[in-house]
Order: C-alpha cells, then structure tokens, then sequence
C-alpha cells in the first residue's frame, strides 16, 4: 500500500460542465475526509465518512457536490455544473477510527474551472 | 463556533536557529486532540506532531515540541535547530469528539540558509 491516492492529479473543465474526482484511501482506514484547499490558504472540510456511511457534510457543500463512498473503500467527489470559483485544490485524507489517529494525505486534484 | 487561528501569515528563521508558531483555538468541549501539520511545496500533507488535550505533558518529537497551554486555549509550536528541509506551510488543526478535522489559515515558514 504507498498511501493516499486521487486521480487525476489535475483537470481543466469548461464551466458548467460535471467533474468526478477519486480517492483510494490507505486500505485498512475506515475514515475518509475531503477538503478543499485554495492557494495559500488552509485545508476547508467539505465532508467525511466513516466506513461507506457519509457523517457530516460542510455548509460549504453546496447542492452541487455529492460525494460517495460506496463500499466503505474508494470513494468519489462530484461537482455538477461547475463554477469559476470550484477552482482549487481537493484533498483527501484518510485514517483509522479515533481521533488521536494521524490523518495521511493524498497528494490532490487540482481543478481549474476555465 | 469551532475555530483554529493561525496570526502569522509568514514567517522566516534563519538555519540552525529556534522558531515558534502561534495557534490558538476555539472550542468548549474538553474531548479534543490538536495537530500541526507540514505541507512543503508542492507535495502532500504531513503530521508532525500531535497532543491529547487532557494530556499536561507537552508533546515531543525530536526537534518539535509544543507549548499547550489549555487554559489560554493556546498551542504553538516550536521548530529548533531549524533546517533547511523545514520550509513548508504548517497547519494547526484539531478534531473534537472524534468529529471532523479543522485546520487553520496556515503559516508560511521559511528557513532561509
């Protein structure tokens, strides 16, 4: 297992158009978090899960991100309709239950909405 | 509201000297953990060091320690013998209730040579 991984690493769409995003988690971690990062700012929480079950949802969440975590392993972030201010990098993170445990970081997708 | 404030938007050190970097935080539960967090340019995130908030003892790693002073709802951290691989954005963040993880701002540190 080498960690944290998202794919792509980076896309470019043309507003209003949908984007999914992946996250592979480190595989035993049953708790996933994304967060959007815009430049030199820190990490905003969007949302998580623990297991496949969605717990709390940011009021940055608008009705046009959903995320998924189907099988309590992989999981997906989509954005409908994108927007020029969707433009940032979306982080994922995972780890195990218990809140003394260390988050591991996937390296982002950086979506350019043009 | 649940916040962590980072007040040093940047900062710079020159190497092999001792820095510190100031967060505060906003919260009345007493459940809580609080981190720091590395993020160098252009790579991922990274934990550096992490404190149980019902633990007095501040938390040690090898050239990182913390000062956690809960009353003052104060947790800095403090880089010594600072390199040059130190350069980076740091991070404090806490997860209360075993809830989500909230970041501050960031800080923007600099080792400069």
């Amino acid at each position: 297992d080498t960690g944290v991984s998202q794919d792509p690493r980076h896309k470019i769409t043309k507003r209003g158009q949908n984007v999914t995003f992946r996250c592979d988690p480190i595989s035993e971690h049953n708790r996933l978090y994304w967060y959007r990062q815009t430049l030199g700012q820190g990490p905003e929480f969007l949302t998580y899960f623990q297991n496949e079950a969605q717990l709390e949802k940011s009021r940055l969440l608008s009705d046009r991100f959903s995320a998924e975590r189907p099988k309590g392993s992989f999981s997906t972030l989509e954005i409908q309709r994108t927007e020029q201010g969707d433009s940032a990098m979306y982080l994922c993170a995972s780890s195990l239950d218990g809140q003394n445990t260390e988050a591991f970081f996937g390296q982002g997708t950086r979506l350019t909405v043009v | 509201a649940q916040t962590v404030t980072q007040s040093q938007p940047e900062m710079s050190v020159q190497e092999a000297e001792t820095v510190t970097l100031s967060c505060t935080y906003d919260t009345s539960e007493s459940n809580y953990y609080l981190f720091w967090y590395k993020q160098p340019p252009s790579r991922q995130m990274i934990l550096v060091i992490r404190q149980e908030a019902y633990k007095q003892q501040n938390a040690t790693e090898n050239r990182f320690s913390v000062n956690f002073q809960k009353a003052a709802k104060s947790f800095s951290l403090k880089i010594s013998d600072s390199q040059l691989g130190d350069t980076a954005m740091y991070f404090c963040a806490f997860i209360i209730n075993n809830n989500d993880m909230r970041f501050g701002a960031g800080t923007r540190l600099t080792v400069k040579p």
